[in-house]
């Protein structure tokens, strides 16, 4: 199936560092999902993202959907404890009904 | 308050039965999804459907069944031919057919024994 490279794959910061992570697609596609999964749980919808550029901000979170439309990142600010987790994107593909979802980025904090 | 249930949170089951997973949603949507997590990869599409009583095979069907015959519910069946059938399961759903967002229910975890 369809890939989507996410990076990195673990982040290892300490309290209040800022994060930063990507995926980046040879494809290209038509909307961007930021996800937030804690062990044992679902994934949380955080962001939606549908325009080529367009910047979102939900709280100490900021995700833009790259110009090319074929990459996204997710920016946190000033992490906090309860930020940790795994955080995946998904990318929905021209025309197609599912989702390609990365790897997931895992975070831990150190207090 | 609507959501998306599944049940149970943990299964386990014999090698070579078969297993009902149940997955019910209340928020009136119509495209429901099916999806394979394995520990430290990403989710995998197994069965999705955008209508009552029409679904789709994803990436990884094989050794999987579902069912669509209500709007709120589709349950996925996980076959003996599954050959590596322990994993964590989520069911998800998303407003309409073109898919724009989609909401995840809590997850049931499969363990074969």
């Amino acid at each position: 199936g369809q890939q989507l490279n996410q990076s990195p794959q673990s982040m290892f910061i300490q309290e209040g560092e800022d994060v930063s992570m990507n995926c980046t697609s040879s494809s290209i596609f038509n909307t961007w999902l930021w996800y937030k999964q804690d062990p044992g749980e679902g994934p949380v919808l955080l962001i939606a993202l549908y325009k080529a550029g367009e910047l979102t901000s939900n709280g100490r979170l900021t995700a833009q959907f790259g110009i090319t439309r074929k990459d996204s990142f997710l920016n946190i600010s000033a992490s906090i404890p309860s930020d940790v987790g795994i955080y995946f994107c998904a990318g929905q593909l021209g025309g197609a009904q599912k989702l390609v979802f990365g790897q997931g980025t895992r975070l831990t904090i150190n207090p | 308050d609507g959501g998306i249930t599944q049940s149970p949170k943990y299964l386990f089951r014999k090698e070579g039965q078969n297993v009902t997973l149940s997955c019910e949603q209340n928020l009136n949507h119509d495209a429901m999804y099916w999806y394979r997590q394995d520990p430290g990869q990403g989710l995998r599409l197994i069965y999705y459907s955008q209508i009552v009583n029409d679904f789709q095979k994803g990436d990884i069907a094989e050794g999987y069944s579902v069912s669509r015959e209500k709007k709120e519910s589709f349950p996925l069946t996980v076959t003996s031919a599954q050959k590596n059938p322990t994993a964590f399961y989520l069911c998800a759903s998303s407003p309409d057919r073109v898919l724009t967002e989609a909401f995840f229910g809590q997850g049931t975890r499969l363990t074969v024994v």
